[in-house]
């Protein structure tokens, strides 16, 4: 089934590691975003792409890196881990176009101890 | 940049009641509002959407409205239900440009049975 898929669901890590959240899309999208959910609801843009070997930063500053080598997958890496990168991660993609709807992943929820 | 302001942040209904969100934009090129629902511990998932060319569009229960001269754009959900709770985001964007959207900081709207 056509979806995006957001991997793992619920991570606990120690401050300092390096972690990669992943995100695959298997609907053919040329753009991808993560965004950051804070407990107050309000969403953030960290990262987009417009496609393949496109990566921009969004609003919010993020000491976040992705990637997009391959169309379907667009990668999160956290170098080193703080306290302050606990929150709620969100992949989201849209096909671009005229066709702006989003699809979103489940989510990733991070807790950095 | 686009900037869009959602209110209220809490909204409180009783079942059968009808529920107004209101959100404003700055960026007049903006020209596609989506309304995205997020029920607790789900994804957002996309509502309904109007494009900048039309004044009204409704589905079942619910209906958005858009003016704009006064840019802004409005969410209405009518005989509300319990499972009518969640948080509700709108997003500006323009999809002859940038075409990443901007969203409200959300709403979250509960119904009391």
């Amino acid at each position: 089934e056509a979806d995006i898929y957001q991997t793992p669901r619920y991570l606990v890590i120690g401050t300092g590691k390096k972690i990669t959240l992943e995100c695959s899309q298997t609907m053919g999208h040329d753009k991808m975003y993560w965004y950051q959910q804070d407990p107050g609801m309000e969403l953030h843009l960290i990262h987009y792409s417009y496609g393949v070997n496109s990566t921009e930063k969004g609003d919010l500053s993020s000491e976040s890196t992705v990637s997009r080598i391959r169309t379907e997958h667009f990668p999160l890496t956290l170098e080193s881990a703080r306290p302050s990168h606990t929150s709620q991660y969100l992949c989201a993609s849209s096909a671009g176009g005229f066709i702006e709807k989003l699809f979103f992943g489940s989510g990733t929820q991070l807790s950095v101890l | 940049g686009e900037n869009v302001e959602q209110h209220p942040s809490t909204l409180s209904v009783q079942e059968g009641d009808s529920a107004v969100i209101k959100c404003t934009y700055s960026d007049s090129a903006s020209n596609y509002f989506p309304w995205y629902k997020q029920e607790l511990g789900k994804r957002p998932q996309l509502i309904i959407d109007i494009r900048s060319n039309v004044g009204e569009k409704k589905d079942q229960r619910i209906a958005v409205t858009l003016n704009k001269t006064a840019k802004h754009f409005s969410l209405h959900i009518t005989e509300t239900q319990p499972e009518d709770s969640a948080v509700y985001f709108c997003a500006a964007l323009d999809s002859g440009g940038s075409y990443i959207p901007t969203f409200g900081r959300g709403t979250s709207l509960i119904v009391h049975p």
